[in-house]
């Protein structure tokens, strides 16, 4: 267990839809990173939240939305979805700056 | 701009060593990482190194850091079959920073 927990574990849904994926950072972790994982762009990294402040933006498309709460957790809203959306969403969590810890993920299937 | 590049495949026996070969791009990049990715788990940290640092040794793993070359590698000695899986290189430009991922390199090792 890294300590970083994320839910659900796996979530089918069709398109069109939109789902809100969940994730608790290791214990006194103040950042949250996100990250979606596909077998053809492998990981890329769709936004960072810092003590419930939008840090940094990366390949993260407007359909998609995050927010980080003031008990540090955070949450990946995924609307309109399309097929190409399905894949694995990671996130990790830091403290120090260095050695981030990822969660097991959320594998997302839209049908 | 930023990108790291890894080698797709890596196939070696049970107790030789394997070196898996990374390059980055981005001469400022300050901290460099290996992890460790098992199927259907999450992404484990296995080491990271300092820009300021040529080498770090942990237990099996060896990183050697070529600045000049912008090129990390990592060498696991006595490589057995539960090292099989995806390694991945990653870098980040300041501490804090999102973490820039090569596509990974899958070693997989025989008995």
């Amino acid at each position: 267990d890294s300590g970083v927990t994320q839910t659900p574990k796996h979530l089918i849904t069709a398109t069109g839809q939109r789902v809100t994926l969940r994730c608790s950072p290791r214990s006194g972790d103040l950042s949250v990173y996100w990250y979606q994982q596909s077998l053809d762009q492998g990981l890329q990294f769709l936004i960072h939240y810092y003590n419930g402040e939008e840090r940094a933006k990366g390949n993260i498309l407007e359909r998609f939305s995050a927010q980080q709460f003031p008990d540090l957790h955070s949450e990946l809203n995924l609307s309109s979805l399309e097929l190409g959306d399905s894949a694995l969403y990671f996130c990790a969590s830091s403290s120090t700056g260095y050695g981030y810890t990822f969660g097991s993920g959320t594998r997302l299937t839209v049908v | 701009g930023e990108d790291v590049e890894q080698s797709l495949f890596l196939s070696v026996r049970e107790g030789d060593s394997s070196v898996i070969n990374c390059t980055y791009t981005d001469s400022s990049s300050t901290y460099l990482y290996w992890y460790k990715q098992e199927p259907g788990a999450g992404l484990q940290l296995l080491t990271y190194i300092f820009s300021n640092m040529d080498m770090k040794q942990d237990q099996r793993l060896t990183v050697l850091l070529n600045k000049k070359d912008k090129h990390l590698s990592l060498r696991i000695a006595d490589t057995q079959t539960g090292d099989s899986a995806i390694y991945f290189c990653a870098e980040s430009i300041t501490a804090g920073t999102a973490l820039i991922f090569g596509k990974g390199t899958t070693l997989s090792v025989s008995s």
